[in-house]
C-alpha cells in the first residue's frame, strides 16, 4: 500500500470515446504527477499541479486534460485517443514540489488499452 | 534529452547472488534516486543520494555516487526471488529549484530460484 490510488486498473476504449483516470493520495502531499510509461521508453512526466494548481504542461496533447480539484485527488481526461496512445498511465505524490530532494511516492497505474 | 541511463538493460542471476546496476547521466545533478518497480505495478522508491555524498546503505541496498564520472551504482546483496523487478534511476539536473525528475530505460532485474 503505497498511499497512492489510481483507478480503474485497466481500462480498454475505442478512439472516439471519452473517459477518465482517477488518482487519490492519501499522504497529505501537496504536489501530484500525472506520468505516462510505454515500453522501451523512459518515464514520460505529463502534469504537475502544486496544490491544486497546474505548475506544468509537458507538451502533452489536447486529448489529454487533467483536472485537480483538491490537493488529494488528481484526474485526466480523455478523449479521442490515438493508438500510440496506449501505456500504463502512472499517478504520483511528493511532499513538496521540489521533485529531487524528496521520494515520489506512485499509484499502481491504470493500463490504458486504444483500440 | 535523457538524463539517467541504467545499464544493463537486462540481468540475469541466481538467488544469493550479488546484482549490481549502473547509472549515467550528462549533467550535473544536485540529487539522484533509485526506484523499483514489480510487473504491473508503480514505482516503489529505494534510496535517494545527495551530489554531496558518495554511499549510501539501506538493508541490502549500497548506492554509490561518483560525480566526477557522472555515475550511480546500486548494489543488492544475498539477492531473492522478491527481487525480480526493474530497477529505475531517476536525476535532477542542477539548477533553480523545481528541478525536473527525469528517470531512465531501467534495467530488468531476474532473480533465478
Amino acid at each position: 500500500e503505497t498511499g497512492v490510488t489510481q483507478t480503474p486498473r485497466h481500462l480498454v476504449m475505442g478512439m472516439t470515446n471519452k473517459k477518465s483516470l482517477k488518482c487519490e493520495q492519501h499522504l497529505g502531499h501537496n504536489a501530484m504527477y500525472w506520468y505516462k510509461q510505454s515500453a522501451k521508453k523512459p518515464l514520460e512526466l505529463m502534469f504537475v499541479y502544486n496544490f491544486k494548481e497546474q505548475t506544468e504542461n509537458n507538451s502533452v496533447p489536447s486529448r489529454f486534460s487533467p483536472e485537480c480539484p483538491n490537493s488529494s485527488h488528481l484526474f485526466l481526461h480523455l478523449h479521442t485517443l490515438q493508438p500510440e496512445d496506449s501505456a500504463l498511465y502512472l499517478c504520483a505524490s511528493s511532499q513538496e514540489l521540489d521533485r529531487g530532494n524528496q521520494p515520489q511516492h506512485f499509484g499502481d497505474g491504470t493500463r490504458l488499452s486504444i483500440l | 534529452s535523457q538524463q539517467g541511463e541504467e545499464d544493463p538493460q537486462a540481468l540475469s542471476i541466481q538467488e544469493g547472488e550479488n546484482a549490481t546496476m549502473n547509472c549515467s547521466y550528462k549533467t550535473s545533478i544536485n540529487n539522484l534516486q533509485w526506484y523499483r518497480q514489480n510487473s504491473g505495478r508503480g514505482l516503489v522508491h529505494l534510496i535517494l543520494i545527495r551530489s554531496n555524498e558518495r554511499e549510501k546503505h539501506s538493508g541490502r541496498l549500497r548506492v554509490t555516487l561518483d560525480t566526477s564520472k557522472k555515475s550511480s551504482s546500486l548494489l543488492i546483496t544475498a539477492s531473492r526471488a522478491a527481487d525480480t523487478a526493474s530497477y529505475f534511476c531517476a536525476t535532477d539536473a542542477r539548477g533553480f529549484g523545481n528541478e525536473k525528475l527525469t528517470f531512465g530505460t531501467g534495467t530488468r532485474l531476474t532473480i533465478i530460484p
